[in-house]
């Protein structure tokens, strides 16, 4: 069965500093990985997606991530924070035949100092 | 255009009350899934509907149930609350819930409190 794994519940970054957020999966075919992002009170919103091809994607609000099937990793990278980005990431693997039965992490909260 | 629209937005039920909560997926989109979001956790699959079949199910008890009408809107229903049923409950809908890959965009979600 598939899972996903955020080993960070909580980070922290100063306004202006980059940003990782770390995510593994676990599932026996080529998956299908997502990155949403969830503000207080709100629904999830894709940030982006891999499906196949290049393993570098690039999504909205200058968020990209990077697939590597070595590592059984999906982590998403910000060059540079702003306070508005202070939200829960949730990170999610869907088998290739359909994209509606996600299997989302436990999510990380990122907050941002100024 | 609309997104997707989740009635009601919140509401607070009674151990042992049943409850319907209701999704309206984006026009066009025939595929409506449903999660449940605990509060601190990540969002678990209930339910997936594709042309007003059922397509998927998650580790949920018969308690949970739900359909999707001509429309392609959908009603999720949970019989017999118990307090840990408190939770977001979010609806997402997509274009296809077949062997093409199609985004899913989420509503907001129905808070459900359960006292």
């Amino acid at each position: 069965a598939q899972s996903v794994t955020q080993p960070d519940i909580h980070i922290t970054v100063s306004e202006g500093a980059s940003l990782e957020l770390r995510c593994n999966y676990s599932y026996g075919a080529t998956p299908y990985l997502f990155w949403y992002v969830q503000s207080p009170g709100q629904g999830l919103q894709l940030l982006l997606k891999y499906f196949s091809g290049d393993t570098l994607v690039q999504g909205i609000k200058g968020f990209e991530a990077e697939f590597k099937r070595s590592q059984s990793s999906f982590n998403l990278r910000k060059p540079s924070v702003h306070w508005s980005d202070a939200a829960e990431y949730f990170c999610a693997v869907a088998p290739g035949y359909n994209n509606n039965d996600m299997r989302f992490g436990a999510g990380t909260r990122l907050t941002v100092k100024p | 255009d609309a997104g997707v629209t989740q009635s009601p937005t919140h509401l607070i039920k009674t151990r042992g009350q049943q409850v319907t909560l209701r999704c309206s997926p984006i026009s066009g989109h025939k595929s409506v899934s449903w999660y449940q979001q605990v509060l601190g956790q990540g969002p678990q699959f209930i339910f997936q509907y594709y042309e007003k079949e059922e397509r998927g199910r998650g580790n949920f008890p018969d308690r949970f149930s739900a359909r999707q009408f001509p429309n392609y809107s959908s009603e999720l229903n949970v019989n017999a609350l118990l307090l840990g049923d408190s939770a977001l409950y979010l609806c997402a809908s997509s274009l296809s819930g077949g062997p093409s890959v199609t985004e899913a965009f989420f509503g907001q979600g129905t808070r459900l409190t359960v006292v």
